[in-house]
């Protein structure tokens, strides 16, 4: 069965300063997709990045970079230069064959607060 | 111009009640979600329709049926709401055209007492 593991219930960061928000998953799928999600303190969930199973290079977009080292099952993912509104949290999650209309399993979540 | 929307926001209501929430989109997407957030913020999917034909029903107590008119709605009927039933429910969208990823709605807060 497919899992998704993050294991830092919770993180701080330094204002300006980088982070790495880390994700392990477990699936015996060949094709697989892996997501990141932000939710803020008002509820709302905002997609931040993809990879695909089969991408040889890692995603970034913007600030956010994916950290994908299939051998290693891991998918962490990288915010550069945090700011303030960076504090939320962060879910990672999969899905079989790589798209949201196939079954997304999400993973627990990350708390993320930038200080100051 | 909001793509997909939820109403209520907000839904606090008795045991034993039967409610619903519905949800729009006019992304055109072709597939739809509902999610459930619990107190812990844990997420799991519920259902995912695929044009108005249901593709994915996770174990999910029969008091929850939810019902798609059309592409561009998927609504969340729930029967004799249990305390347990208390979470943010979160419907989405998604379609090939625009990318992997699923779109959300702002969720809507379900308080049962």
């Amino acid at each position: 069965a497919q899992k998704i593991t993050q294991t830092q219930p919770g993180m701080f960061v330094q204002e300006k300063e980088a982070v790495t928000l880390d994700c392990t998953y477990d699936t015996s799928d060949q094709s697989y997709g892996l997501f990141w999600y932000k939710q803020p303190s008002s509820g709302e969930m905002i997609f931040l990045i993809y990879q695909g199973s089969y991408d040889e290079q890692n995603a970034t977009e913007g600030r956010y970079s994916l950290n994908f080292q299939k051998a290693r099952k891991s998918a962490n993912l990288v915010i550069s230069a945090s700011q303030l509104g960076d504090s939320a949290m962060y879910f990672c999650a999969m899905s079989d064959r790589g798209t949201s209309y196939d079954k997304v399993i999400f993973g627990p979540g990350t708390s993320l607060s930038v200080i100051p | 111009d909001t793509a997909v929307s939820q109403t209520p926001k907000y839904l606090v209501t008795q045991m034993g009640n039967d409610k619903s929430i519905k949800c729009e989109q006019n992304l055109g997407h072709d597939t739809m979600y509902w999610y459930k957030q619990d107190s812990k913020k844990f997420l799991k999917i519920m259902f995912s329709y695929n044009n108005k034909e249901l593709i994915i029903n996770e174990t999910v107590p029969n008091r929850f049926s939810p019902k798609s008119p059309d592409k561009a709605h998927l609504n969340l009927h729930i029967n004799s709401l249990e305390l347990g039933d208390s979470a943010v429910y979160f419907c989405a969208s998604s379609h090939p055209a625009t990318g992997p990823e699923a779109f959300f709605g702002q969720g809507t807060r379900l308080t049962v007492v």
